[in-house]
């Protein structure tokens, strides 16, 4: 059973469209992630969710939007993809507000703006 | 605000060396610190983590001690195989959630 698992997993799309990512976790944790990952390794935090509430937006531009209709699940949608957007998305999830907890990664899905 | 900073890498070693990737960290409060392993095209996956000062992580050969009076929390392995080969990020989280992760170590190891 994958704990958190995010479809799909590589995606190649025309600059200018729309895309979804869809994420969900089935190990009963309050709050959920989109990181983005860029060319050089480096991991940034987008959003954060509890229990389906935003918890954290680190000035992401509007063309993102998560959405989260339970708090198992949580997908990002990014509207008129630009080039700069490629790179690799990260959905993650941890149990609510407890300094002995880690974060549980997805496997990654690789976008590519062309 | 938080951060994490790790030794640049790539890190390049012959089988069976030893292994040091430091990492340190700046904080307000005591942050919860963990070492995450990436191996090519998969997610991170949790490597070992220390809550509190002075506590040691081990798994798999690893081991990182959580220092509070140097903020810093370097991971180490007496000797290394080929199939530790990824990349090793060091990360901080808070009690709000929050994960902050310095930017990845890459590791060779050769036969």
């Amino acid at each position: 059973d994958t704990a958190v698992s995010q479809t799909p997993k590589y995606l190649v799309t025309q600059m200018g469209n729309d895309k979804s990512i869809k994420c969900e976790q089935n190990l009963g944790h309050d709050t959920m992630y989109w990181y983005k990952q860029d060319s050089k390794k480096f991991l940034k935090i987008m959003f954060s969710y509890n229990n389906k509430e935003l918890i954290i937006n680190e000035t992401v531009p509007n063309r993102f939007s998560p959405k989260s209709p339970d708090k198992a699940h949580l997908n990002l949608h990014i509207n008129s993809l630009e080039l700069g957007d490629s790179a690799v998305y990260f959905c993650a999830s941890s149990q609510e507000y407890s300094l002995n907890t880690e974060a549980f990664f997805g496997q990654g899905t690789r976008l590519t703006v062309v | 605000g938080n951060s994490v900073t790790q030794m640049e890498g790539p890190v390049t070693l012959s089988e069976e060396a030893f292994l040091t990737i430091n990492c340190t960290y700046t904080a307000t409060g005591y942050p919860s610190l963990f070492w995450y392993v990436q191996y090519p095209g998969e997610g991170l996956q949790l490597l070992l983590k220390a809550t509190k000062a002075d506590d040691k992580g081990s798994n798999k050969g690893f081991e990182a001690t959580y220092r509070k009076e140097t903020t810093s929390f370097h991971l180490e392995k007496g000797s290394v195989q080929v199939s530790d080969s990824a990349v090793y990020f060091c990360a901080a989280g808070d009690n709000f959630n929050k994960f902050y992760f310095g930017s990845g170590t890459k590791l060779n190891v050769k036969p």
